[in-house]
């Protein structure tokens, strides 16, 4: 059974440009998380898509951070414009279900802003 | 909103030497707990998880965590460790009513020498 893909693994950027990761959960799989993981911190949830419907996003910078999950299968999580403090491994995660269900984390994108 | 420390940012250890992670949580509610491991160059993998029954749960290569509400945490153990288990170890938390939204610790990076 293939992982949760991501790419791309590596991105450098300046400030005030835009940037945009993709993700592609494990076949089947009703839920899809995208984490923030900045330096010596564990990862922060972003947003929780449950098929094409957000579940939560409370923790996703609404002005300069979107991201949709066209068809409920592939995701993609922007940023725009990028700031210094965005810079962190973008973390890409899905579930069969919700909740408990255990989340299958791809390999992540590190980004990095100067 | 529930919260998870870890008291260790480091822990080196030899082979074969017993080990224990610890990890300490926060939460007005009842909660679910995990550990999740990453190995180098890795993603994350859930290793063990906490939803109800036994306080005493264990994973399938040896390690066990146990669930002790008086004392607001959920350390993880292992009696022998090899140099295969190197690799950084997140405690994470739900809150049981509200269980989308997993809050992790900042992670114990685990070095086992030989």
């Amino acid at each position: 059974e293939a992982g949760v893909a991501q790419s791309p693994r590596y991105k450098i950027i300046e400030k005030r440009q835009s940037v945009a990761f993709w993700c592609n959960p494990i076949s089947g799989h009703a839920t899809l998380y995208w984490y923030q993981q900045i330096l010596g911190q564990g990862p922060k949830l972003l947003i929780q898509f449950q098929n094409n419907g957000v579940v939560d996003d409370s923790q996703l910078p609404k002005d300069r951070f979107s991201a949709e999950r066209l068809k409920g299968v592939d995701s993609t999580l922007k940023i725009q414009p990028a700031k210094l403090e965005d810079s962190a491994v973008y973390l890409c995660a899905s579930s069969s279900g919700w909740g408990t269900d255990t989340q299958y984390f791809g390999p992540g994108t590190r980004l990095t802003v100067l | 909103a529930q919260s998870v420390t870890q008291l260790d940012s480091q822990v080196p250890v030899f082979e074969e030497a017993p080990v224990e992670l610890r990890c300490n949580y926060s939460s007005s509610v009842s909660v679910y707990l995990f550990w999740y491991v990453q190995y180098p160059n890795q993603g994350l993998q859930l290793l063990l998880k906490y939803l109800s029954g036994s306080t005493l749960v264990e994973s399938i290569n040896g390690f066990e965590a146990e669930f002790n509400k008086s004392q607001t945490s959920f350390h993880l153990r292992k009696p022998s460790v090899h140099i295969s288990d190197t690799a950084e170890y997140f405690c994470a938390v739900t809150r049981r009513d509200n269980n989308n939204d997993m809050r992790f610790g900042a992670g114990t990076r685990l070095t086992v020498k030989p």
